[in-house]
């Protein structure tokens, strides 16, 4: 089946940071991995993708490489802002379940000044 | 602008009355979802529609019905409410070619 893991939080870094969190998968056939961004009282917004091994997907500072060999898809952010401060869900979608995806739990990041 | 919108925002209720939470979107999508989110458990799908008059159910459809009879309404039915319905609800809508999701505000239920 599928399903995603990623790292428990919450996670407290102070602004400028570098920031990992850790994604891995389990999927049937080839899937489009995500991260989604939900900001509090907000639902959530597509951070970045990666729809094929190898391929990196980046936006606003925030990059992931699609890890077909370790099934991971970890975020990093070279210098995390305030602003940053938010809760980040690692997904899924395979082509064997192309209308199904699937969540981790979430991470909640928050940044101190 | 280009939306997808849920009413109403937040709803507390009794156990075993009927509710509706509607979802509406003006982007033309073919693909709709509602989601629940749980406190350590993330998001689940609950039912999805891949155009009108089509559904399919989610991880998690019990408890819950949708109907699909115009493309941008996809309004969720708690026929009779359970306090482990209680939950941050999302609905979402898609262009079935593309992966890109476009989530709605949530809808906080509450049942007692």
């Amino acid at each position: 089946g599928n399903s995603v893991t990623q790292m428990e939080g919450p996670v407290t870094l102070s602004e400028e940071a570098f920031l990992t969190i850790n994604c891995t998968y389990t999927a049937t056939g080839y899937p489009s991995l995500f991260w989604y961004v939900q900001y509090p009282g907000e639902g959530l917004q597509l951070l970045l993708k990666a729809t094929k091994a190898d391929d990196k997907g980046s936006n606003k500072g925030f990059e992931a490489t699609y890890r077909k060999e370790t099934t991971s898809f970890h975020l990093e952010k070279g210098s995390v802002q305030v602003s940053d401060s938010a809760v980040y869900f690692c997904a899924l979608v395979s082509l064997n379940t192309g209308n199904q995806f699937y969540f981790g739990t979430g991470t909640s990041l928050t940044v101190i000044p | 602008e280009a939306q997808v919108t849920q009413n109403p925002r937040y709803l507390i209720t009794v156990t075993g009355k009927k509710l509706t939470v509607t979802c509406s979107q003006n982007m033309n999508h073919e693909y709709m979802s509602w989601y629940r989110q749980d406190p350590g458990l993330g998001l689940r799908q609950i039912y999805y529609s891949m155009n009108v008059e089509v559904t399919d159910k989610g991880d998690v459809p019990e408890g819950y019905k949708v109907s699909r009879k115009e493309k941008r309404n996809f309004p969720l039915i708690l026929e009779s409410p359970s306090p482990n319905q209680t939950s941050l609800y999302f609905c979402a809508s898609r262009d079935q070619g593309s992966y890109e999701q476009y989530f709605g505000p949530g809808t906080r239920l509450t049942v007692t």
